[in-house]
């Protein structure tokens, strides 16, 4: 089956404590990004990677890294979290394309909560 | 001002009603637009997507105006199961063909 994993689904931590979250996708897709979606702002672009060893900022990367040592995982890094990295993120390829064009696939999102 | 501006809603509708949401968009280089929905606590997944030309899908029936920089969505005889948020999506030209997030209007049907 096509899709895209995310783990964990949900996690509550402190302050100050270093977590990685998960992405992986199975579609051969060279296009990857991430996503937080916050209530009443809509979904905004952390990082995305176009393809292997490629990584860009989106519009929010403050406080987060991510890497892509292989075509089909993206990790997203919080090295000290923050109260204000509270939110419902998401990880999502589509085939690289230009225009945007293609669909976007989405994993099942990640509700981080950081105390 | 947002790039991408909606009705946050919620619109309450009774099943079988016809229901429109619009959406502003400030980038006059945008040349892709998309209609997803989003169930509650789920990700988002694509609708359709919106062609110049207009285009329908069913009960759905999708427009775009560039000279007024607005994309629509129509949903006819409404039922229970289209309550969901809808989110405007529009590419930045400019930027690598990024994607721009509405907020999302949300969409009540009521029996």
């Amino acid at each position: 089956e096509a899709q895209v994993t995310q783990n964990p689904r949900y996690l509550i931590t402190v302050t100050g404590k270093k977590l990685t979250v998960t992405c992986s996708q199975n579609m051969n897709h060279e296009y990857m990004s991430w996503y937080r979606q916050d209530p009443g702002l809509g979904l905004r672009q952390i990082y995305y990677s176009m393809n292997v060893e490629v990584t860009d900022k989106g519009d929010v990367p403050e406080g987060y890294k991510v890497s892509r040592k292989e075509k089909r995982n993206f990790p997203l890094i919080l090295e000290s979290p923050s109260p204000n990295q509270t939110s419902l993120y998401f990880c999502a390829s589509r085939p690289r394309g230009t225009g945007g064009f293609y669909e976007q696939y989405f994993g099942p999102g990640t509700r981080l909560t950081v105390t | 001002r947002k790039e991408v501006e909606q009705d946050p809603g919620p619109f309450n509708v009774p099943e079988g009603a016809t229901v429109a949401f619009n959406c502003t968009y400030s980038n006059s280089a945008s040349q892709s637009f998309f209609w997803y929905r989003q169930d509650c606590r789920k990700e988002p997944k694509l609708l359709m997507s919106v062609y110049s030309s207009g285009n329908e899908d069913g009960r759905f029936t999708a427009q775009l105006n560039r000279a007024s920089q607005y994309i629509s969505l129509l949903i006819r005889d409404s039922k229970l199961s289209d309550s969901a948020t809808y989110l405007c999506v529009v590419n930045r030209r400019d930027s690598n063909y990024q994607l721009i997030w509405g907020a999302g209007t949300k969409l009540i049907i009521k029996p």
